[in-house]
């Protein structure tokens, strides 16, 4: 069993719906969460860092932690074709390991 | 964040040759890292690079295959040895900003082994 698990997609939903991204993870040592986006053919891009359970917004981005279930997501408010990517998950332990653990990304198409 | 860059952005190599990546940051860094991101998956941590130490390397991967330089706080080099066709990927360094717990990745350098 894969430490960190997520849906692959691909995912295709039409412009301006709501977009769920969502990972499940087995390590309850893991305390710090990220999402990364990612266009073909380029680096990961930070989208979403958060340490606490609860929501985290920052514009049409919610990131959402559930430290309980071991369940993470990522919300996309009107969502938009410049959207369309892979988005990855990532995590790393509390203890002093800077290891990130990632999920193996969710492909989305926001279609016009 | 950091400004990050690679080179080279992509290569075609011949088995058996190698091939040095370098990874540049517009700032100074401690922790710096190499991934390696295959065909369809997702990202795995080959090793981290401190600067004025060994790195360390994960598990399946060792110093022999993929050597690592950190000369000082802003660059870092990884080497893919006697390259086969498993070793094409996308290469990838980051780095992580100060008290921050996370990483911020460069372009990646796409490999292509024949």
């Amino acid at each position: 069993q894969k430490e960190v698990e997520q849906d692959p997609g691909p995912l295709s939903v039409p412009e301006g719906a709501i977009v769920s991204l969502n990972c499940t993870y087995s390590n309850s040592a893991f305390q710090y969460f990220m999402w990364y986006r990612q266009y073909s053919r380029k680096g990961p891009e930070l989208l979403m860092y958060t340490y606490s359970s609860g929501n985290k917004e920052d514009g049409r981005f919610t990131a959402q932690v559930d430290k309980s279930s071991k369940y993470i997501s990522l919300f996309i408010r009107d969502s938009q074709p410049s959207d369309s990517a892979t988005y990855l998950c990532a995590m790393r332990r509390v203890d002093s390991s800077y290891k990130l653990i990632f999920g193996s990304g969710t492909r989305l198409l926001v279609r016009p | 964040s950091a400004v990050i860059s690679q080179k080279p952005s992509r290569d075609i190599c011949q088995r058996g040759t190698s091939l040095t990546i370098q990874c540049q940051v517009d700032s100074q860094v401690t922790m710096m890292f190499w991934y390696r991101q295959q065909p369809g998956q997702s990202l795995t941590l080959i090793a981290t690079a401190n600067q004025g130490s060994e790195a360390t390397y994960e598990s399946g991967f060792v110093i022999d295959k993929f050597p690592i330089s950190r000369p000082n706080l802003t660059f870092s080099t990884l080497t893919v040895s006697n390259m086969s066709p498993e070793d094409s990927s996308i290469y990838l360094c980051s780095v992580e900003l100060g008290s921050q717990e996370t990483q911020y990745f460069g372009p990646g350098t796409r490999l292509l082994v024949l």
